[in-house]
């Protein structure tokens, strides 16, 4: 079975400032793929980025990124710039490639607080 | 993105009383459905899985004959908490996904409070 691991519950992070969360996984699959999701004290669960594990290259979506090392089984969130509105709660998730009945393995989350 | 509705948002019941959260997906077919459980500060529990028509896969230690998943159409899947405890107070959050898709819509939350 696969596993996902967040080992920081908290993080804080100045605006304006640079912020990287972590997030390991464990998996013998070859192709999956690889989620960060935000969710905001309303609760509504907003997907940040995807990666495909085929892909090298590393997604971005504006000010998120993220650092996938498909060895090492990391797959690290990147916010630049940070905003208020970024804190939120935090979910590494993982999903396996094949089958409509794939489902999204969650980590345990972050805490992000945001200082003005 | 897609649009996943829920209904209610939030509800008080008495303990005993069976309560019903609707799951609608507002612009596209889902032909699969997600139920989560979610405890204040944790992450999310996959209840069980859904697909059109059929019975739903429960995950290990979820019962299905207190939680009750139907999904009778493509955009529709309702739980329903038989018998509710105040131990069954929490927040229930539904997703969907299209046969074709890779991302998984998710829903606002519907937030159970058992008395």
């Amino acid at each position: 079975a696969q596993t996902v691991t967040q080992s920081q519950p908290e993080m804080s992070v100045q605006e304006a400032e640079t912020v990287t969360l972590s997030c390991t996984y464990d998996t013998s699959e070859s192709d999956y793929y690889l989620f960060w999701y935000k969710q905001p004290p309303s609760r509504q669960m907003i997907l940040v980025i995807r990666q495909e594990a085929y892909k090298q290259q590393n997604a971005t979506e504006n000010r998120f990124s993220v650092n996938f090392q498909k060895a090492a089984k990391s797959f690290s969130l990147k916010i630049s710039d940070s905003q208020l509105g970024d804190a939120a709660m935090y979910f590494c998730a993982y999903r396996s490639w094949g089958g409509a009945n794939s489902k999204l393995t969650f980590g345990k989350g972050i805490t992000l607080s945001v200082r003005p | 993105g897609a649009v996943v509705s829920q209904h209610p948002s939030w509800v008080i019941c008495k303990s005993g009383t069976s309560v019903k959260i609707e799951c609608r997906s507002l612009d596209f077919q889902a032909t699969t459905m997600f139920w989560y459980r979610q405890f204040p500060k944790q992450s999310l529990m996959l209840m069980a899985t859904s697909n059109e028509g059929s019975k739903a896969t429960y995950e290990q230690g979820v019962e299905k004959d207190k939680f009750l998943i139907n999904h009778a159409s493509l955009t529709l899947s309702t739980l329903t908490v038989t018998s509710a405890h105040p131990e069954d107070s929490s927040f229930y959050i539904c997703s969907a996904r299209s046969g074709g898709g890779n991302e998984q819509f998710f829903g606002p939350g519907t937030r159970l409070t058992v008395l």
